[in-house]
């Protein structure tokens, strides 16, 4: 079976960094990967990992470590804009089953 | 840039009726999957389609579900006789060469809200 989790809600500072934790139970890992999702919107692709490490993309950074089944999101200098759910979502064969997602509120 | 599109954005319907989603996967993607997601909870995996055929397909996808390819360009989702729980946004998404396999990410059209009353 699949068990991803993921914090409900966070909320940070403008300008701030912050760190969105995801854990995973699977039968099959082929990777994870990181969307994002305005209210009402699709999921929008942020980042991948396969190996062990860390992944930077601009303001977003992903990590994975597999032997302890568990990756972050990062999020630097932050935006009103980022306000989102993001979405931690592990590749079996060939989908994505993804976790409920963290919603994210940045104030001012 | 290419996108994935959905019609309608927004479908009604009555409780036992059909309906038909349609989706237009990018050009060159050749993996297409709906998945669905029922307001304020997660995103859930329907079917995947791949090479004129279901490659893999989820406990929801029951008997009441079909896919289909029906030309070159559309890929739509049938819904037999629909059902109250059956109300959620669904999105159609595609990847490309080699799909998921070779990490290609998922592009998600921006839904059908579907609403059965």
């Amino acid at each position: 079976g699949q068990n991803i989790d993921q914090p409900t809600e966070m909320t940070a500072t403008e300008g701030a960094i912050v760190q969105i934790n995801c854990t995973y139970q699977t039968s099959g890992f082929n990777g994870l990967f990181w969307y994002q999702q305005h209210a009402g919107e699709a999921p929008t692709f942020l980042s991948y990992n396969v190996l062990d490490g860390l992944e930077e993309k601009g303001r977003f950074s992903s990590f994975l470590s597999r032997s302890k089944g568990y990756s972050y999101l990062l999020l630097k200098e932050l935006q009103m804009k980022d306000s989102a759910s993001y979405l931690c979502a592990v590749k079996g064969y060939n989908k994505l089953i993804f976790g409920a997602g963290t919603r994210l509120a940045v104030h001012p | 840039e290419p996108e994935v599109t959905q019609t309608p954005s927004h479908q009604v319907t009555q409780m036992g009726q059909e309906v038909i989603l349609r989706c237009v996967p990018i050009s060159n993607h050749l993996y297409f999957y709906w998945y669905r997601q029922i307001l304020g909870q997660k995103v859930e995996f329907l079917v995947s389609f791949y090479n004129n055929e279901i490659s893999e397909k989820s406990e929801i996808f029951d008997d009441q579900f079909s896919v289909e390819r029906p030309d070159g360009s559309n890929f739509t989702l049938k819904i037999r006789s629909t059902k109250l729980e059956d109300s959620a946004m669904y999105f159609c998404a595609s990847t490309g060469t080699g799909g998921l396999l070779n990490n290609s990410p998922l592009h998600f059209g921006n839904g059908t809200r579907l609403t059965v009353t």
